[in-house]
């Protein structure tokens, strides 16, 4: 049974980095898309990307080059670096893993979710 | 971006009748190399993570009530709920996964008449 957990501070000061670690239990970690979604309060879900293997990354546009995610297979972890960020970036964020292991699946494994709120 | 809209926003329904939530893509023919339709469907009840429902249009995931159905093709896709029940309350919504960004619709709120 694959089970996902972010973990990171919940708090983050405008113009500094948001980074959150998402732990992987059950399952394979490689041969995956694992993929960071966020929402904002009263707002609908936005794909922020996803990383294959280690190598292959997609990230959304709209974050306009301010988004990192990276892989380490031998902690079972996945993380999501965010720079710059202002109060827009106030968000719950999830991470997930799509259905299938060759890419353009749905989302079937979610992990709870973590709230991070971007203020001084 | 591929911009899924879905109507309406909220819905209330009596218990036991049917709801109906429609979802719109801005671009036809979300096909798949295996011809299938890149849209899913997610319940999410309050406090929550999404919970899939319904992928590639109509398949039920394993373990859902078949009260939930899934249906469309081209730019029109349906979520149907045969029989509404009290845990049904929650909030949806649409997704393509057919070409990145991946982009969800606005969400449907249900709630019980």
């Amino acid at each position: 049974q694959v089970q996902l957990q972010e973990s990171g501070p919940g708090l983050v000061k405008p113009s500094e980095t948001l980074s959150l670690t998402c732990t992987v239990s059950g399952g394979s970690i490689d041969n995956n898309y694992w993929t960071w979604i966020r929402q904002p309060p009263g707002k609908r879900l936005e794909w922020i990307g996803y990383i294959y293997n280690g190598g292959t990354t997609r990230y959304n546009p709209s974050l306009k080059g301010r988004v990192t995610i990276s892989l380490d297979t031998s902690k079972r972890q996945f993380s999501l670096r965010l720079n710059f960020v202002t109060a827009a970036d106030t968000a719950v964020y999830y991470c997930a893993r799509e259905r299938g292991g060759d890419g353009g699946y749905d989302l079937l494994h979610w992990g709870q979710g973590t709230l991070v709120t971007v203020s001084s | 971006d591929i911009v899924m809209t879905q109507s309406p926003a909220s819905l209330a329904v009596s218990l036991g009748e049917r709801a109906t939530i429609n979802c719109k893509s801005s671009q036809s023919g979300l096909y798949t190399s295996s011809n299938k339709n890149a849209v899913a469907w997610y319940q999410q009840k309050s406090g929550q993570p999404p919970k899939v429902l319904i992928y590639w249009a109509s398949n039920r995931e394993s373990g859902v009530p078949d009260r939930f159905s899934g249906s469309g093709s081209g730019t029109d896709f349906t979520l149907t709920i045969s029989s509404l029940q009290a845990e049904d309350v929650a909030v949806y919504y649409c997704q393509q996964y057919y070409r990145t960004p991946y982009t969800f619709g606005q969400g449907t709120k249900l709630e019980i008449k």
